[in-house]
């Protein structure tokens, strides 16, 4: 069975730094992408960006290029996301998710929930 | 990057009836990348269509998707009290890069 972990809500302050992880397993983690999505508090989901474990191929939407950066682990089969200097505005639910074989996004993570508040 | 555009944003509808959700994209999406997703509230969105028309397994078939090219419809022939929930739209694959529409809010 196909199960993607997240790890646990963080509160943090700005300008911290931050790490949160998404634990895999029932498959093959570097035979498939892994993403990352945001949702801010009632909006809607932003795709923020794409790795590749087998050989740590990175893509990043435009809006967060930058501004995350998204790692792999192919030891633990986890994959990250982190940030360097957190902002209010980083608040939202990350979900981690698998593309399946045909690109789409069919696996999902449980959510972690960022609140970056001073 | 491709912006998709969904509409309406909010469908007030009843039980029973028929839902028609769009999505329209900026520019031609490969209809072979292009899903549909349930999101209720608190919950972990749910892939309900891939490749524009195939229902992902488990999902009913009052759920239909179709559309090419630029114009992508979700249609929900029959609503049940369970289908109130925001829908989404999602195209992925061109240059690796995927987006998502804005979402539409069902609500009865």
């Amino acid at each position: 069975e196909v199960q993607l972990v997240q790890s646990g809500a963080q509160v943090k302050k700005p300008g911290e730094s931050l790490k949160i992880s998404c634990k895999t397993s029932g498959y093959s983690f570097t035979m498939f992408w892994i993403g990352w999505v945001r949702q801010m508090p009632g909006k809607g989901l932003e795709w923020m960006g794409n790795i590749y474990p087998d050989d740590y191929d990175t893509t990043y939407s435009p809006s967060f290029q930058g501004q995350v950066t998204i790692s792999a682990d192919r030891s633990t089969s986890t994959a990250y996301l982190q940030w360097s200097s957190l902002k209010a505005s980083d608040t939202a639910m990350y979900y981690c998710a698998r593309p399946s074989i045909a690109g789409d996004f069919d696996y999902w993570g449980q959510g972690t929930l960022i609140t970056v508040s001073s | 990057e491709i912006v998709l555009t969904q509409s309406p944003g909010t469908l007030s509808l009843s039980p029973g009836e028929r839902a028609t959700l769009s999505c329209r994209a900026s520019q031609t999406v490969n209809s072979n990348y292009l899903a549909w997703y349930q999101q209720k509230t608190g919950q972990t969105p749910r892939l309900l269509i891939y490749a524009a028309s195939i229902r992902s397994t488990g999902i009913p078939d009052r759920f239909r998707g179709s559309g090419s090219g630029t114009d992508f419809t979700l249609t929900i022939s029959r609503l049940e009290p369970e289908d109130f929930a925001v829908y989404y739209c999602l195209q992925y694959g061109s240059s690796l890069s995927y987006s998502f529409g804005q979402g539409t809010k069902l609500e009865i």
